[in-house]
């Protein structure tokens, strides 16, 4: 079965400053990937998806995520936060031929310092 | 605005009581997910219909159903309730069963008291 695993429940950053948020997965099969946001009080709002193509997927809010098969990774990274970047952040992981079942990591809360 | 509709927003009940969960998928989308986000489980998976049909089922309670109408909105029935069922249930829908996207609704907040 395939899993999801977000590294650091917390990350806390200083406006301006790299943010990276860590997913790992195990699956047995190649996975469709995806981060989701979901803002205080607000559902889940899709950030980018990996679908078997290019292995560096952008997305919106200058987001971007890479593939790494070899490390079964698929690490959020943005260069520079601003504070309205503060949410919490999942990973989530879906088989192929799975209909749209996502199996979801804990979630990483990102809070941005002034 | 996802264009998924999910209704009530927030719900306080009694345990032991019966609450039904609403949610009117996009337009157009044929596949509607029910997923639960608690504090101890996390993001869970519960049922997924399809055009009317259950299509995949998940970590889902038998004291929990779901069912899809022929216009496509679809109720979660929650009976029984528990202290632990206290969630935020959230509403997903997708074109159709291997689309790559699903959108959130908002989410509908159970309190069990």
């Amino acid at each position: 079965a395939q899993s999801v695993t977000q590294l650091g429940s917390h990350v806390s950053v200083s406006e301006g400053a790299l943010v990276l948020l860590r997913c790992n997965y195990s699956s047995s099969v190649p996975p469709y990937l995806f981060w989701y946001v979901q803002y205080p009080n607000q559902g889940l709002q899709l950030l980018l998806k990996y679908t078997s193509a290019a292995t560096l997927v952008k997305g919106i809010n200058g987001f971007e995520a890479e593939f790494k098969k070899s490390e079964t990774s698929f690490h959020l990274t943005k260069p520079s936060a601003h504070m309205s970047d503060a949410a919490e952040y999942f990973c989530a992981v879906r088989l192929n031929n799975a209909g749209n079942m996502l199996t979801f990591g804990g979630g990483t809360r990102l809070m941005v310092k002034p | 605005d996802s264009g998924v509709t999910q209704t009530p927003k927030h719900l306080i009940t009694a345990t032991g009581q019966r609450v039904t969960l609403r949610c009117s998928p996009r337009s157009g989308d044929l596949s509607v997910y029910w997923y639960q986000q608690s504090l101890d489980q996390g993001l869970q998976f519960l049922i997924q219909y399809y055009n009317g049909e259950e299509r995949a089922k998940g970590n889902i309670l038998e004291r929990f159903s779901a069912q899809q109408f022929p216009d496509l909105h679809s109720e979660l029935n929650l009976s029984s309730l528990e202290l632990g069922d206290s969630a935020l249930y959230f509403c997903a829908s997708s074109v159709g069963t291997a689309s790559t996207e699903a959108f959130f609704g908002q989410g509908t907040r159970l309190t069990v008291v």
